[in-house]
């Protein structure tokens, strides 16, 4: 089935660095949204992202984080400066069509987060 | 608050047997999806339900959905080593661009 890659699949950084974590969504998708899950609590929707904007943000959006794809390429998420809570699991997901859950979303393996 | 949740931490079955995950959850909906999370890898989708639906099956999943108790069950038959995994509920809330996910509930089943 469809593919959404993540890359890179763990980082580990110094709090108060900046970092970007990449996701290559499924080729034809057009909404595309990250998630954060820390260890053992439930996922949580950070963002969703269509024609070039910011859709929607949770409040755990904060004002640290972008998001942007220049161009068809990677979506990516960009922490700066990055924060002890900000250590998670970061999901990337990506649909065909919009509408929450309208459309299939096609998540990503994640990327493993970790901020010393 | 946890607009999605499921009712049980973890469940265990033997391989070949049948179970079933329940999720209750606290907001209208447009419809409500189960995903599956295996172990280091991101959500998959199981099934959709929309809010004028009652019963959907996939295969061996059956989802089920209660819009007066506002609650949804999947059911597994004949279970597999594979299906081992964490099952989350997710809904929309009647938003039109976020899905809020229930904590997930643990099956593992046993061979």
């Amino acid at each position: 089935g469809p593919k959404v890659l993540q890359i890179p699949s763990h980082q580990i950084i110094d709090m108060g660095q900046m970092v970007t974590l990449n996701c290559d969504p499924v080729s034809n998708h057009l909404y595309f949204y990250w998630y954060k899950q820390i260890l053992g609590q439930q996922m949580e929707f950070l963002v969703n992202f269509y024609n070039g904007k910011v859709m929607e943000k949770s409040k755990l959006f904060k004002d640290q984080f972008s998001v942007e794809r220049p161009d068809g390429s990677y979506f990516t998420l960009k922490i700066q400066p990055t924060a002890l809570e900000d250590s998670a699991v970061y999901f990337c997901a990506s649909s065909l069509g919009g509408g929450a859950l309208q459309d299939t979303q096609y998540f990503g393996p994640g990327t493993r987060l970790l901020v010393l | 608050s946890q607009l999605a949740e499921e009712n049980s931490w973890a469940l265990s079955v033997h391989e070949g047997e049948s179970v079933t995950v329940n999720c209750s959850y606290k907001t209208s909906i447009t419809a409500l999806q189960w995903y599956r999370q295996k172990s280091g890898k991101g959500p998959a989708q199981l099934i959709l339900i929309r809010s004028n639906e009652r019963e959907k099956r996939n295969g061996r999943l059956r989802a089920t959905l209660d819009t007066s108790s506002q609650s949804s069950s999947l059911s597994i038959t004949a279970t597999r080593c594979e299906d081992t995994a964490v099952y989350f509920c997710a809904t929309d809330a009647g938003s039109n661009n976020r899905i809020f996910f229930g904590d997930g509930t643990q099956l593992v089943v046993k061979p």
